[in-house]
Order: C-alpha cells, then structure tokens, then sequence
C-alpha cells in the first residue's frame, strides 16, 4: 500500500501558484520523495524527487519540511495543461506504490 | 531515444480466456514494473522485474504472472480473465542512473472483459 496521504481533489486559478500537500508521515531515512502526474490516460510522467534537501526543475518545486513528514508540490505559474491526477510516492528505488493522488482542476 | 512500447494498445477478450501483453522498455533500461489502473482503484503495482528476476509483487492473485526476457523486454499474462480484469495496464521501464528512480511509462493496453 502507499504510505503517503493526499488531497483527492484541488483546484487552481490560471497563472497562479498551485501547491499539492503530501502527508508521508512513515517515510524511512533513505527514502526519496517522488512527484508524478498523470494527465487524462496516458501514462504518469515524472516531474521531481527529493531526499531532504528542497528541489527545484524546470516543472516544479518541491519543499520538505525538516522531520521529512510532509512535502509540498508547488506549480509557480499553473496553466490549463497542468490539469492533472498528481502522485506524491516515499519509496526506496524499486518499489513504486502509487495512491489515489490528488486531481488539480486548473480553472481559466 | 524510443520510448516504452507497448502492444497491442487495445483488445478486447471474453471471461475465462487468456491474454499476454507486451512491453519493450526503453533501451538500456533493466528494469520494467507493470501497473493496473482501473478507475475504482486506481494505478495499482503489480510486479517489477529486473534482469530477468521478480524483484517486487503487489498484491493480485496468482492469475497474473509475468516474465522478462534477457534482451530486458517484458510480458505479463493473465489466465482466466474475469469482468474486473478490465483495465488500463501501464508498463514503466527505469534504471538508477544517477542515483534515483525515473520510470518512463508507455501509454498502456487496454483490455476489456466480455
């Protein structure tokens, strides 16, 4: 099962920052932080990863509070292409376990 | 770089046959994990393979079974299908290059029970 708990749904106005919670309250020491989403049916793309330390790409930042219980996705500039199901994953290489996610409704 | 392909995109079976789907990972990539995603349950784990050997199982019954080649492309088959098999399966493929997990997903089979 997945250890990590989220939202099931948010929305966000256009040109705004979007910023998706995740609970991972059970993440071990050597676990990594996954984001990934999924638009429509296509398969999930990924989009960050963190251990503790904050990361930021091109996509997205990602900010791990210090005890490493909770993240936070943040979409700077939210478009309606980010309209999306967007999974937050604690797990160690292998052993991807997706949960429901979050659905961002971008609204115009 | 191909990307992860996957076939057939779409079939259609009846209850209590069987079905193989195919997945060939991205080039140089050993690993390749299968996924179910039906909209009840969501994107569920089913295995993950790496060089040939059942590294990772979720939990499904015995009627799903897998397998992966040396040249790292992968099959799983589910014997007896039933109305619930009935989903969108996603293969991803990954390697740990530089030292964490991006899984690369193809764009899935569609199966539908009759």
């Amino acid at each position: 099962d997945a250890k990590t708990t989220q939202p099931p749904s948010m929305d966000c106005a256009e040109g705004r920052a979007a910023n998706l919670p995740c609970n991972h309250s059970t993440i071990s020491g050597n676990e990594y932080v996954y984001w990934y989403r999924q638009i429509h049916s296509q398969g999930p793309q990924y989009i960050i990863h963190g251990l503790k330390n904050n990361e930021t790409n091109e996509m997205a930042s990602l900010i791990i509070t210090e005890d490493r219980k909770s993240s936070t996705l943040i979409l700077p500039h939210a478009t309606l292409r980010d309209t999306a199901v967007y999974y937050c994953i604690a797990e160690l290489y292998n052993d991807m376990r997706f949960g429901a996610g979050t659905r961002l409704t971008v609204k115009p | 770089k191909a990307g992860v392909t996957q076939t057939p995109r779409y079939l259609i079976k009846t209850r209590g046959q069987q079905v193989t789907l195919s997945c060939s990972p991205i080039s140089g990539h050993r690993s390749v994990s299968w996924y179910q995603q039906t909209p009840g349950q969501g994107l569920q784990f089913l295995f993950e393979y790496f060089s040939e050997t059942q590294r990772n199982k979720g939990n499904f019954p015995g009627r799903f079974s897998g397998r992966q080649f040396s040249n790292s492309r992968s099959e799983m088959n589910v014997s007896t299908l039933e109305l619930g098999d009935s989903a969108l399966y996603l293969c991803a493929s990954s390697s740990l290059a530089g030292g964490f997990l991006e899984l690369f997903f193809g764009e899935g089979s569609r199966l539908t029970v009759l």
